[in-house]
């Protein structure tokens, strides 16, 4: 199995500030990958699909990188909407495997 | 408009046999890939598996193999997710998730179904 590994677990951070989230794989997964939102009580949500395309009606200020095994997500300015848990998911393949989460807080 | 939705939520014993549903509607469901992730209580994402309900193939991951059947009746657009005997580790939220039409990734989801397993 390809083992994803998100980093940090946690993060609290300012409306305004610039966040970035990072994934990494445990062996090359090309450009397949995506981001989902998780909020409290709610299914996920997409936000980013082929490591870098940003789903429909989803905020500029999402944005993600990365090829291989090192991704990121970058929120350029964080909102209180964005407090969230963000996964990434690879799905190079079976079985897909999502990473262990972030949790993003508003401070 | 795309709509997933799940059965309600469901407390059982040990032992006991349970099948959730995922209700699909606003697209042709013989066409898209449906699957099921796990969230364990405060945990995150597990992918269980998926099936194609145009022919029924199914897919599982190693750790639901056996654990789980996957099906889904074309005639009322539902998935199901299935135990014969439920374990207290079962206890969690089940989710179901259409995949997009060539790819992996999910971009519509059910609104959970928790099932919570207690003697």
């Amino acid at each position: 199995d390809i083992q994803m590994t998100q980093s940090p677990s946690t993060l609290a951070a300012s409306v305004g500030d610039r966040v970035t989230i990072t994934c990494r794989a445990s062996q090359s997964i090309s450009y397949w990958l995506a981001w989902y939102q998780q909020k409290p009580g709610k299914a996920p949500k997409l936000l980013i699909y082929k490591a870098s395309s940003l789903e429909s009606g989803v905020p500029s200020r999402f944005s993600g990188s990365g090829f291989g095994t090192e991704f990121t997500l970058t929120i350029s300015s964080l909102q209180p909407d964005d407090s969230a848990s963000y996964y990434c998911q690879q799905y190079t393949s079976n079985p897909l495997t999502f990473g262990g989460g972030t949790k993003v807080e508003i401070k | 408009d795309v709509q997933l939705v799940q059965s309600g939520a469901e407390v059982k014993k040990p032992g006991e046999s349970l099948k959730i549903s995922c209700q699909s509607s606003g697209y042709t469901f013989t066409n898209y890939w449906i699957g099921w992730v796990r969230q364990m209580p405060g945990k995150g994402l597990e992918w269980m598996g998926v099936i194609y309900p145009g022919d029924s193939d199914t897919r599982y991951s190693p750790s639901f193999q056996g654990q789980v059947t996957i099906s889904a009746d074309k005639s009322i657009s539902t998935a199901y997710l299935q135990w014969s005997s439920l374990k207290a580790s079962d206890t969690a939220i089940y989710y179901c998730a259409r995949r997009i039409l060539d790819s992996e990734y999910f971009n519509y989801w059910g609104q959970g179904t928790l099932v919570i397993v207690s003697s």
